[in-house]
């Protein structure tokens, strides 16, 4: 079936450096997709998203970028921060019964030293 | 404004007990979610409902059920539990469709069975 996948589980990287999230989605027909961030002990948030007339969105210090051709999207912090330490999940917004549903990957945990 | 507000946030359930998990939302969404989460697992969808009155199941329904008889109220019954809906549920909200349809999280349950 369709699904939402995420290449890398856990991703630890240095305060102050970039951090790159990835996620590979297959179903070519989805136009929209959106990062979540879940921090321990709470539900996920939103973060950015992306429609699939656009190749690039850019927020307060993240930018997903979207490449339809290898249905590939990543998720770029900049300056990452220890409060940026959480759980990622890219999710796929699917079409059923009149509403658009979220359908989530994995997730990926980064973790940032300080 | 409280956003999606689940309760309980913690149960504990004998095998073949049932209970309902709450939810409510106050920002008019059209759409609602239940979702479960299992460890390294991402969320998957148990069902969710487009508009009040109406129900669909998703990747994981059995074992639940739900009703939406009011626009702002989810609820998620089990009918007798078991040790595999040991989990953190979460219950979401959204407009469903349009421009902005970014879910929004409630805190979870975590619900174990034994």
């Amino acid at each position: 079936g369709e699904s939402v996948g995420l290449h890398l589980p856990t991703l630890s990287v240095q305060e102050g450096d970039n951090s790159i999230i990835n996620c590979a989605y297959s179903n070519s027909a989805s136009d929209y997709f959106i990062w979540y961030k879940q921090e321990s002990g709470k539900g996920p948030q939103f973060i950015i998203d992306i429609r699939s007339n656009m190749d690039k969105r850019q927020g307060q210090r993240v930018t997903v970028l979207l490449n339809k051709t290898v249905k590939h999207l990543s998720l770029q912090i900049a300056a990452t921060q220890p409060g940026d330490s959480a759980v990622y999940f890219c999710a796929e917004n699917g079409l059923g019964g009149g509403s658009y549903i979220p359908t989530f990957g994995r997730g990926t945990s980064l973790i940032v030293h300080p | 404004n409280a956003g999606v507000t689940q309760t309980p946030k913690f149960q504990v359930l004998k095998t073949g007990q049932s209970m309902t998990l709450q939810c409510a939302q106050d920002m008019n969404h059209n759409s609602m979610y239940w979702y479960r989460q299992d460890p390294g697992m991402g969320l998957r969808l148990i069902y969710y409902s487009a508009s009040e009155g109406t129900t669909d199941k998703g990747e994981v329904p059995d074992g639940y059920n739900v009703s939406r008889l009011k626009k702002q109220n989810f609820l998620l019954g089990l009918e007798s539990a078991a040790p595999s809906q040991t989990s953190v549920y979460f219950c979401a909200s959204s407009y469903g469709w349009g421009q902005n349809t970014e879910a929004f999280f409630g805190q979870g349950t975590r619900l174990t069975v034994v």
